[in-house]
C-alpha cells in the first residue's frame, strides 16, 4: 500500500529562485499538512487542507510561501524567492479526516530536504 | 514560542531498562496529545496518543502518562529494545484549531 510521497526528496537552489515541493497524499485522505523542520526546530504548522474547505494558511511564514491542493489530492508547496533561512525539511502528512483535534492518525512522507545556498 | 517542549536533546539507556521521555507544554487549552517517532531519512511515525479525559494509555510496551495540572506528559518504554533508537516528538493540539504543534524532539539511544 502506499504511502504519502514527496518529491524531490532533495532540492538545493540558489537564493532567489523560485522552488515547488510535491506531496501526494494517501489515497482518500481528505486532510492534508505541510510542516517544515529547520534544524534544532521542532516541526513547525505551515498550511492545513481538508476536504473542499478553504485552507487554514496561519503558519505559513510569509507572502513567499503558498501552496495548493489540486482535486483534493496532490499538494504543492511554493516558495519564491527563496532565502537561506528557508533551508529546512519540508514534511507532509495526511489523515483520513479531521475531527476537531482528536484527528486521525497522520501518517508523514519522508520530507524534502531544501538547500538555499 | 515554543509552546510544545522537550528539554532533553538526547537520552542513552541500557536495552532491557525503562525509557522515559518528557515533554511540557504552556497551551492549557491543549486536549489530545500524540508521540511520534522518527528515523534518519523517514518521515515521523505515529506511536501513541491521549486526549485530556485520561491520565494514561497504554499500547505494548510503551505508556503515555499526562499530568494536566503539571502541563506535562511523558513517554514510558519498557523494555527498551536497540531497535527503539529514533528520535521521539511529541505533539499537542487543541480542539478549536487545526494546527498540532510539536516539540524538538528527544533522541533515544538504547544500548545493546
Amino acid at each position: 500500500g502506499a504511502g504519502v510521497s514527496q518529491s524531490p526528496s532533495n532540492k538545493v537552489t540558489e537564493k532567489g529562485k523560485d522552488v515547488e515541493l510535491r506531496c501526494d497524499p494517501i489515497s482518500g485522505h481528505t486532510a492534508l499538512y505541510w510542516y517544515r523542520q529547520s534544524l534544532g526546530q521542532g516541526l513547525e504548522f505551515l498550511i492545513y487542507f481538508q476536504g473542499n474547505s478553504a485552507p487554514d494558511k496561519s503558519g505559513l511564514p510569509s507572502d513567499r510561501f503558498s501552496a495548493e491542493r489540486t482535486g483534493g489530492s496532490v499538494s504543492t508547496l511554493t516558495i519564491q524567492r527563496t532565502q537561506q533561512e528557508d533551508s529546512a525539511v519540508y514534511l507532509c502528512a495526511s489523515s483520513l479526516r479531521q475531527v476537531r483535534g482528536y484527528t486521525d492518525t497522520q501518517y508523514f512522507g519522508p520530507g524534502t530536504r531544501l538547500t538555499v545556498l | 514560542d515554543q509552546q510544545v517542549k522537550q528539554n532533553s536533546p538526547s537520552l542513552s539507556v541500557q536495552e532491557g531498562r525503562i525509557s522515559i521521555l518528557n515533554c511540557d507544554y504552556t497551551n492549557s487549552m491543549f486536549d489530545y496529545f500524540l508521540w511520534y517517532k522518527k528515523y534518519p531519512a523517514e518521515g515521523p511515525t505515529f506511536l501513541i496518543s491521549i486526549s485530556s479525559i485520561k491520565d494514561k494509555n497504554e499500547d505494548g510496551r510503551f505508556t503515555v502518562f499526562l499530568n494536566k495540572s503539571a502541563k506535562h506528559l511523558s513517554l514510558h518504554i519498557v523494555p527498551s529494545q536497540p531497535g527503539d533508537s529514533a528520535v521521539y516528538f511529541c505533539a499537542a493540539s487543541a480542539s478549536y484549531g487545526n494546527q498540532f504543534y510539536f516539540g524538538t524532539g528527544t533522541s533515544l539511544t538504547v544500548i545493546p
